[in-house]
């Protein structure tokens, strides 16, 4: 089956723009999560979503970043007037059950470059 | 703040050679994960482990969980060119079953 996809793989765009990064989690998973992985660091928590309700946001680092997921599937990380700083790949990974020992399973993530 | 200390941090070795890595923290963690992650993809999950002192194979891959559930060994014998990868371990603390990871140790496997 399918698993986790993530759009763009990769996205450019100037300081101060607003940008959108989706993921489409596997079929029937109820929980998503978002990280990000900065060039030689592992993945940083950012924000989980049980079905459509954002069970833990305490991973995003400020009020630029919001992410969605509507009818508790896909989901979309929205980031407001970007900063270099916010240069990094962001990963959507998708369990069966929230708040489980159900694996996660990772997308390929979506590569975000702020010149 | 990183609360996982990975150990090394890069590895080169030739083929058929034995290797382990290393992940501590002064945290006691209920779990603890490895994963495997190559260049453009996300991380794969490898192994949990639960119990302190606990081992686990899969295949040329040993794991094992300390006595304190406060750090953890892999270890590969006779790497292989595919072992080739960023391996990252990740401990669950909580009842939220997030993952907190390490930076990770860069393996690099030459034929």
């Amino acid at each position: 089956g399918a698993g986790v996809s993530q759009t763009p793989s990769n996205k450019v765009t100037e300081k101060g723009k607003y940008v959108e990064l989706r993921c489409d989690p596997i079929s029937g998973h109820t929980a998503l999560y978002w990280y990000r992985q900065s060039l030689g660091q592992g993945p940083e928590f950012l924000i989980y979503f049980q079905g459509t309700g954002a069970a833990d946001d305490s991973g995003l680092p400020n009020d630029r970043f919001f992410a969605v997921r509507p009818e508790g599937s896909v989901s979309t990380l929205k980031i407001q007037r970007t900063e270099r700083g916010d240069s990094a790949v962001y990963l959507c990974a998708s369990s069966l059950i929230g708040g489980s020992p159900h694996e996660q399973f990772f997308g390929p993530g979506t590569r975000l470059t702020v010149l | 703040t990183q609360l996982l200390e990975q150990s090394p941090q890069f590895l080169s070795i030739q083929e058929g050679e034995n290797l382990t890595v290393y992940c501590n923290s002064s945290s006691v963690f209920s779990s603890l994960q490895w994963y495997r992650q190559e260049p453009g993809e996300g991380p794969v999950l490898l192994v949990t482990v639960v119990t302190g002192g606990e081992v686990k194979k899969l295949k040329r891959l040993t794991f094992q969980f300390g006595d304190a559930r406060k750090d953890s060994s892999l270890h590969i014998t006779a790497a292989q060119p595919g072992d080739t990868g960023l391996y990252l371990c990740a401990g669950i603390s909580g009842g939220s079953y997030i993952p907190t990871f390490g930076r990770g140790t860069s393996l690099i496997v030459h034929p």
